[in-house]
């Protein structure tokens, strides 16, 4: 059965305390994503990384980071630094990535909570 | 930088009712389209794409969308809403060249029956 795991479904952190989001594919897929949702700002992308041992910043990478050590893994840290981490993290990937952009496959995402 | 507007944030409709979402993006040039849905609880998935030809593109569930280029414009369609349909919808604009997928803010949709 095909797609992306995302774990835990829910998380709570004290703040100050650095935490690891995990998202992994079994899709083959080479390109994976980063997103924060947020209620009414729709999503917005922390980091990508279109190949293994390579990633991106988004548009909101401050306060993240990520490693890309195998195709079907991209974990997120979410670090003491991010001001306000309380959000729905959601994980993607597609096919490939590059000068092409392909249908991209969702993650249930992970809620978590800082307080 | 590309953004993408969606002006509908909270629809209410009617079973059988029609449903239009409304889509605009900031991009002169070549543009790939996408719309999202999350439904309550399930992940976030496509309902259809345009990628080129034919601007009227149909998706799953009876949902279809027109791409209007003179008027940077995607919006959604569909002609008789069900209650199932109740859900977030996000449009999705990535340039031609990238890889990158800029969403909209997104339109939550409740269907009463």
């Amino acid at each position: 059965d095909g797609g992306i795991t995302q774990s835990p479904k829910y998380l709570f952190r004290k703040e100050g305390q650095n935490v690891t989001l995990s998202c992994e594919q079994n899709l083959n897929h080479d390109a994976m994503y980063w997103y924060r949702q947020d209620p009414g700002q729709g999503l917005r992308l922390i980091y990508y990384s279109q190949i293994v041992n390579d990633f991106q910043k988004g548009d909101i990478a401050e306060g993240y980071s990520v490693s890309r050590e195998k195709k079907e893994s991209f974990p997120l840290t979410v670090t003491s630094a991010q001001k306000n981490p309380t959000a729905f993290y959601l994980c993607a990937s597609s096919i490939g990535g590059g000068r092409v952009t392909y249908e991209q496959y969702f993650g249930p995402g992970t809620r978590l909570t800082v307080t | 930088a590309q953004s993408v507007s969606q002006h509908n944030h909270h629809v209410i409709l009617s079973e059988a009712a029609s449903l239009e979402l409304g889509c605009n993006y900031s991009y002169g040039g070549t543009v790939n389209l996408f719309w999202y849905v999350q439904y309550p609880g399930q992940h976030l998935q496509l309902l259809l794409k345009y990628f080129s030809g034919d601007p009227l593109v149909k998706g799953i569930k009876g949902f279809e969308a027109e791409f209007i280029k003179s008027k940077f414009s995607f919006n959604l369609r569909k002609p008789s809403v069900q209650w199932s349909d109740t859900a977030e919808y996000f449009c999705a604009v990535s340039s031609y060249n990238t890889d990158k997928l800029i969403f909209g803010t997104g339109t939550r949709l409740q269907v009463f029956p």
